[in-house]
């Protein structure tokens, strides 16, 4: 089915280890985005691509990157995680910024950092 | 900046009965967009209905309505005969257009989790 895969699902690190979260879209959408969910917080924009080669920062980028090397893929890295770090993670894609379209979003990586 | 405000936390209603979820937002923009988005326990992010700010008529999809009031920037949803199917965490998001910047962000309240009774 087209839409937004996440990978991995669901992973526990430890403090001060690295990892990167993985979002592709089969849509041919131009924009990606990071958001995190936490508890009585709602989800909060971490970072954002308006085309390939291109990134953003968006509310909370603090402790984040990301590339967009290709169109279909946004990638999240955490470089030394922080048990602050823990949360789930949404990616969504956009075909452009018209709010016609909507956001398709995936279906969330939950990351524990013990 | 703008912000989305959703005041209740959780909310129960009984299967078949009404409930209204409520939503204020703050913005001194005049062109933006309003949405609903349900999140079930699978954790997927459902779109349920949206609300052009410049369209006076209320947003309706089947069972799910709104109740837009631009000048009290309150958004509310409504669903009706409610089903067990319902029960998620409902967000407001918000969604202004600016026609000259890179792209036009959502802005998400904090939820609220509503449990169908049966």
């Amino acid at each position: 089915n087209a839409g937004v895969t996440q990978t991995p699902k669901f992973r526990v690190l430890k403090t001060g280890q690295s990892m990167t979260l993985l979002c592709a879209q089969d849509m041919n959408h131009e924009y990606m985005y990071w958001y995190r969910q936490d508890p009585g917080m709602g989800l909060r924009l971490i970072h954002y691509s308006v085309g390939e080669g291109t990134t953003a920062k968006g509310e909370v980028p603090d402790g984040y990157n990301v590339s967009r090397l290709k169109k279909q893929n946004f990638l999240l890295g955490l470089e030394s995680a922080a048990p602050s770090q823990t949360s789930v993670y949404f990616c969504a894609s956009s075909l452009d910024r018209s709010p016609n379209y909507g956001y398709t979003f995936g279906s969330g990586t939950r990351l524990t950092v013990v | 900046a703008q912000t989305v405000t959703q005041s209740q936390p959780e909310m129960s209603v009984q299967e078949a009965e009404t409930v209204t979820l409520s939503c204020t937002y703050d913005t001194s923009e005049s062109n933006y967009y309003l949405f609903w988005y349900k999140q079930p326990p699978s954790r997927q992010m459902i779109l349920v209905i949206r609300q052009e700010a410049y369209k006076q008529q209320n947003a309706t999809e089947n069972r799910f309505s709104v109740n837009f009031q631009k000048a009290a920037k309150s958004f509310s949803l409504k669903i009706s005969d409610s089903q067990l199917g319902d029960t998620a965490m409902y967000f407001c998001a918000f969604m202004t257009l600016y026609y000259g910047g890179a792209t036009n962000k959502l802005i998400f309240g904090t939820g609220t989790l509503l449990a169908v009774q049966p």
